[in-house]
């Protein structure tokens, strides 16, 4: 039991670049979400997805996109990154909506911009 | 606009002391409020609370909210060199729509 797995775990990325952060989760999850964590910061919410086919911005979507074809799956597109996109970013997953039920998190990609 | 705030920051401890965190909120229509544990990587999930008053424990930690002042604290006693982590707490509010709200952690360090 995995549980969410994310890919890769370190990313060095040139300015203007694009990248696609993988998730993938087994534990049959309809919610799913996209966090940066910045150092001295809490978490912030980028997407989120309630279900397959279904995805909604949360606090900080610019430069962002994602998708929903699977509910297992749930990647997040860079187009042209950015120093700014210089972060962590964490992958979760839960059963009912996540201001309710506990997320389950990947263990991050850790990406810097140059 | 929601809010989070927890304190402190930061706290360094020796090993056997008893710590308590603090997080208060400012959130409309309050759902949830939730503890995670931060060591090197993923958050891990501690507590959810709900209810004012009642007590959620899980060995040496415990976590009370307080509905009327609008805080959480989150105790640990007896502390261990691998209590040492980030102490992220979130609180879910809003009605249909998702929202969670994260303060930005305590980093806890316990000295042996």
């Amino acid at each position: 039991n995995a549980g969410v797995t994310q890919t890769p775990k370190f990313r060095i990325l040139k300015i203007g670049q694009s990248m696609t952060l993988q998730c993938t989760q087994d534990m049959n999850h309809n919610y799913m979400y996209w966090y940066r964590q910045d150092p001295g910061m809490g978490l912030k919410l980028i997407y989120y997805s309630v279900g397959a086919g279904i995805t909604d911005k949360g606090e900080v979507p610019n430069g962002y996109n994602v998708s929903r074809s699977t509910t297992e799956d749930f990647p997040l597109r860079l187009e042209l990154a950015a120093p700014s996109q210089t972060s962590v970013y964490f992958c979760a997953s839960s059963w009912q909506t996540g201001n309710n039920s506990p997320l389950h998190f990947g263990n991050g990609t850790r990406l810097t911009v140059t | 606009e929601d809010k989070v705030v927890q304190s402190p920051l930061s706290l360094v401890v020796h090993e056997g002391d008893t710590v308590t965190l603090n997080c208060s909120y400012e959130v409309t229509n309050f759902r949830s409020l939730l503890w995670y544990k931060q060591e090197k990587k993923a958050p891990t999930f501690l507590f959810m609370l709900t209810s004012s008053g009642i007590e959620k424990k899980s060995g040496r930690l415990s976590s009370i909210l307080d509905k009327k002042e609008l805080f959480s604290i989150l105790n640990i006693t007896a502390t261990q060199t691998g209590d040492s982590a980030v102490y992220l707490c979130a609180v879910g509010s809003g009605g249909s729509n998702y929202k969670l709200t994260f303060g930005k952690g305590t980093l806890l360090t316990v000295n042996p």
